[in-house]
């Protein structure tokens, strides 16, 4: 079947760094996205990888492993306005997205 | 200006009632979606529409029923609604080909049954 992994709950102090990890299963791949959710809001788009490798888009980078299924998103100088939940996204064969629960991110003083 | 707004935004109903949640975008996207979001989080794809065709068709129970006037409107009708239909129900849409994962979605009405 198609399975998405990633942690339920982070917590980070403000201006540090966090990893957040996902593993995927999905009936072939064309590509690995990351939303962010603020609470009470609709998600974001964030990132796309559909090569191996390091995307970086500001204090943000996405990071994907193809062969061993898996991605993490990289958040820099972490900011209180970046407590949210993270949502990563594989796309498979037939386009369709597969969604993980989401990673909250709790981010202290 | 908003890119795909949906209305309303808060539905609170009795059970057994009928309700409808409208979609529009003006993105100019040929695909649209209805998402659920329940409780714990889980985005749950419902239907998806190509420019004014059903492509996807989760299990989801008949009293779900989406419409499509034309590719910028996609409108989800809830007959009989039951207490497990209270959720958050985004509307999204998305460009074709190689950015067709790059959603972008409504604000959310928050359905309560009561």
């Amino acid at each position: 079947g198609q399975n998405i992994d990633q942690p339920t709950e982070m917590t980070a102090t403000e201006g540090a760094i966090v990893q957040i990890n996902c593993t995927y299963q999905t009936s072939g791949f064309n590509g690995l996205f990351w939303y962010q959710q603020h609470a009470g809001e609709a998600p974001t788009f964030l990132s796309y990888n559909v090569l191996d490798g390091l995307e970086e888009k500001g204090r943000f980078s996405s990071f994907l492993s193809r062969s061993k299924g898996y991605s993490y998103l990289l958040l820099k100088e972490l900011q209180m306005k970046d407590s949210a939940s993270y949502l990563c996204a594989a796309m498979d064969s037939n386009y369709q997205l597969i969604w993980g629960a989401g990673t909250k991110l709790i981010i202290k003083p | 200006d908003t890119a795909v707004s949906q209305t309303p935004k808060y539905l609170v109903t009795q059970m057994g009632n009928d309700k409808s949640i409208k979609c529009e975008q003006n993105l100019g996207h040929d695909t649209m979606y209805w998402y659920k979001q329940d409780s714990k989080k889980f985005l749950k794809i419902m239907f998806s529409y190509n420019n004014k065709e059903l492509i996807i068709n989760e299990t989801v129970p008949n009293r779900f029923s989406p419409k499509s006037p034309d590719k910028a409107h996609l409108n989800l009708h809830i007959n009989s609604l039951e207490l497990g239909d209270s959720a958050v129900y985004f509307c999204a849409s998305s460009p074709q080909g190689r950015d067709a994962g790059e959603l972008f979605f409504g604000e959310g009405s928050r359905l309560t049954v009561l």
